[in-house]
């Protein structure tokens, strides 16, 4: 599929909150992810998105969308050490099955 | 629940060989979806499989096949290997059955092509 937009890197104080932005390409894509990635893992999904919606809050984390923009934002609270990790946004390429385009991630670097 | 299981966890191969790979979807999952994903990059949907028969497939050369068989388990099978397909391969797991819309990954074979 087309290129899922994603910056690459983001460094944030433990106790902060982090913000990572996403634009992606498909108009009509149904579903929005966001995954986890440690190193040598595979992927955890964390939350996700249905297209009609603008927010979706789960306990430490906030996923906003701006349909219109094609944005999608996902909002860490309370950012901690354990969130050290590889994020990555993808879009749902159809209705039916689960086939999914993600962006290249974004590597999330907590400090202390 | 075990979750998505793959095998082998690591592999070694020569160039212009074949590999398969093994994925165990979760329980109660009917649909398997395939996904390479390169060092430094996010993964790339290979194809997908629902009632043992390929339903969807992304801009993958032939070489590159599956299987699924009664018991919702996949194999994904690349033939003539290239340096290129050096890579982390990912299994995903979904439930079309039931429309649910999440899918959930294996730990991933790292195939190393030398």
């Amino acid at each position: 599929g087309e290129d899922v937009e994603q910056s690459l890197f983001l460094s944030v104080r433990e106790g902060d909150s982090s913000v990572i932005n996403c634009t992606y390409t498909d108009s009509s894509s149904t579903y929005l992810y966001w995954y986890k990635q440690e190193p040598g893992a595979g992927l955890q999904l964390l939350t996700y998105i249905f297209s009609n919606m603008d927010m979706k809050q789960d306990q430490r984390l906030t996923v906003l969308l701006n349909k219109k923009d094609k944005h999608l934002s996902l909002r860490i609270a309370d950012t901690q050490t354990g969130d050290s990790a590889i994020y990555f946004c993808a879009e749902s390429m159809s209705d039916s099955g689960y086939a999914l385009n993600f962006g290249k991630g974004t590597s999330l670097l907590v400090t202390p | 629940d075990a979750g998505v299981t793959q095998s082998p966890t690591h592999l070694i191969k020569t160039r212009g060989q074949q590999v398969t790979l093994r994925c165990s979807p979760k329980s109660g999952h009917d649909t398997v979806s395939w996904y390479q994903q390169a060092l430094g990059q996010g993964p790339q949907f290979i194809f997908q499989y629902y009632e043992e028969e390929e339903r969807q497939r992304g801009n993958f050369p032939d070489r590159f096949s599956g299987h699924q068989f009664p018991n919702y388990s996949s194999e994904l099978n690349v033939n003539a290997l290239l340096l290129g397909d050096s890579a982390l391969y990912l299994c995903a797991s979904s439930s079309r059955d039931r429309g649910d819309t999440e899918a959930f990954f294996g730990q991933g074979t790292r195939l190393t092509v030398v």
